[in-house]
C-alpha cells in the first residue's frame, strides 16, 4: 500500500540555522499538508497546498516558513531561521478526494538547541 | 473558526471494560475523524464520518457522529492492552485541513 514518506527521521539543528524537511506524497493525491506536534500537545495545522501554491496556512506559518514542490515529487517544508519553540514533531500529510481520508507521513522529529 | 475538544483527557481502563470518548465541536464539520497515535509515532487513521447518524466499527472500536448535537463518540468494547495509544478526534471544514482535539490517552490495566 503507497505511503507518505518523509526524510529525515530526525533533525537536530542549532537556533537560528535553516532546515529543511522533506516529503514525498502518495502520487495520485492531489491535497498536501504539513502539521506540527509539540511533544506531549495536540497536532496543529500548518499550511495545506494544492495545485502548487499555499491554499491555506495558519497563524504559526508565519514568514519564517516555506512550503514548495520544487519538482513535482517532492514537498517541502523550509524553516528559515529556527527557534527554540519549533522543536516538534512534524507531519506531512495527503488527502485522497475518492476516500475522504487524510494519510499522515512517519514524521520528523526536529530538535533546536 | 472550528474548535474541537475532547474528554476526558487521561482514561485508565481494565480489560474487559466498556468506556467512551467524546469529543465535542464548536462549528459545522464536513467530516469528523478519528486516530489512534503510539508514543513517538505517527497518526493512524481509525474512522471517517461523513453524515449525522453514521457509525462505523472495527474490532473493538466504534465510532459515531450526531451533527445536530456536535458530538462525536469513541466506544471501546472490552478493552484489551493493545488498544493502550493516544487516540484524536478531528473536525475538518476544508478539504483536509484538520482541526484536533487535545487527544485521549487510554492506558488499559490487566
Amino acid at each position: 500500500e503507497p505511503e507518505v514518506t518523509q526524510t529525515p527521521s530526525h533533525q537536530v539543528t542549532q537556533m537560528g540555522q535553516e532546515v529543511i524537511l522533506r516529503c514525498v506524497p502518495i502520487s495520485n493525491h492531489l491535497y498536501f499538508y504539513w502539521y506540527r506536534q509539540i511533544l506531549g500537545q495536540k497536532v496543529e495545522f500548518l499550511v495545506s497546498f494544492y495545485n502548487n501554491e499555499i491554499s491555506e496556512k495558519s497563524e504559526i506559518f508565519d514568514d519564517q516558513f516555506s512550503v514548495e514542490r520544487p519538482d513535482g515529487s517532492n514537498f517541502t517544508l523550509k524553516i528559515r531561521s529556527t527557534k527554540l519553540e519549533d522543536s516538534a514533531m512534524y507531519f506531512c500529510a495527503t488527502y485522497l478526494v475518492s476516500t475522504d481520508t487524510q494519510y499522515f507521513g512517519p514524521g520528523t522529529r526536529l530538535t533546536v538547541l | 473558526e472550528l474548535k474541537v475538544e475532547q474528554n476526558p483527557l487521561f482514561l485508565s481502563m481494565q480489560e474487559g471494560k466498556n468506556y467512551t470518548i467524546y469529543c465535542n465541536y464548536s462549528t459545522t464539520s464536513d467530516r469528523l475523524y478519528w486516530y489512534r497515535q503510539d508514543p513517538g509515532k505517527s497518526l493512524e487513521s481509525l474512522f471517517v464520518l461523513l453524515s449525522n447518524g453514521a457509525v462505523k466499527q472495527e474490532g473493538r472500536l466504534m465510532a459515531s457522529l450526531d451533527t445536530k448535537a456536535r458530538l462525536s463518540t469513541l466506544h471501546i468494547t472490552a478493552a484489551v492492552h493493545d488498544l493502550s495509544a493516544t487516540y484524536f478526534c478531528a473536525g475538518n471544514t476544508n478539504a483536509g485541513k484538520s482541526t484536533f482535539g487535545d487527544g485521549t490517552t487510554l492506558t488499559v490495566k490487566p
